[in-house]
């Protein structure tokens, strides 16, 4: 069964860059059934998310995100990345990474990675 | 802007049937998803395509919709199903999740 695991770093410095990486395993990032998700939760708030990738590199992001974020897939690491620059403490949040079914008339995220917290301070 | 619309609270006592609403003006034309978050977990899916329901979700819980109104139906409810539960769905280029509702079982 596939499982998704979030790693980088829990605290990153006000203004600078916000890198995380999603290791997928039983499964292949390469697949063509699923995109790759990134969904993050400020503590005590909801579910916001990110963006999402294709094993190609077509990508899809929040609007409100699109400027400050940039996704990538490393398929020979069967692994997908997260950057998010000029990060404040509004980006404070849980992160997690999901598989992605897409069809046409919606799509939806199973399974979940166990999530990060990232503290963006000074 | 486009938004789903959740109520932020619902309690339901035991055995009894809860039904969780998620509202917003594409919702028709799209497919809705639902999701469980206990406290200190990642979310898990529970109906995606509106009612379909994974492997290893019970059978007490189901959705539907009507019209733009999408519900999350848990019957013969449980203490564990106490949670919080996140409708979500896609609109033009954009994923969406509703506020989340949180569930107390009572």
């Amino acid at each position: 069964q596939v499982q998704l695991q979030e790693s980088g770093p829990g605290l990153v410095k006000t203004s600078e860059t916000l890198s995380l990486t999603c290791t997928v395993s039983g499964g292949s990032v390469s697949s063509s059934d699923f995109y790759w998700g990134w969904i993050r939760q400020p503590p005590g708030k909801g579910l916001d998310w990110i963006g999402s990738i294709y094993f190609t590199g077509r990508a899809f992001y929040n609007p409100s995100l699109k400027s400050r974020v940039a996704m990538s897939v490393e398929k020979s690491k069967n692994q997908f990345s997260l950057k998010m620059n000029s990060v404040t403490a509004a980006d404070t949040a849980v992160y997690y990474c999901a598989r992605q079914q897409w069809l046409e008339r919606g799509n939806w995220f199973a399974p979940w990675g166990q999530g990060t917290l990232v503290i963006v301070s000074s | 802007s486009y938004e789903l619309t959740q109520p932020p609270s619902m309690s339901v006592s035991p055995g009894q049937t809860a039904s969780i609403p998620c509202s917003g003006n594409e919702l028709g034309d799209k497919f809705t998803s639902w999701y469980q978050q206990k406290p200190g977990q990642s979310p898990v899916l529970v109906i995606y395509q509106d009612y379909k329901r994974p492997s290893g979700i019970p059978e007490r819980f189901s959705g539907s919709k009507s019209g733009n109104a999408a519900t999350l139906t848990i019957s013969g409810t449980q203490a564990m199903d106490e949670a919080e539960y996140f409708c979500q769905a896609w609109a033009s280029t954009t994923v969406l999740f509703g506020g989340g509702t949180k569930l107390t079982v009572l």
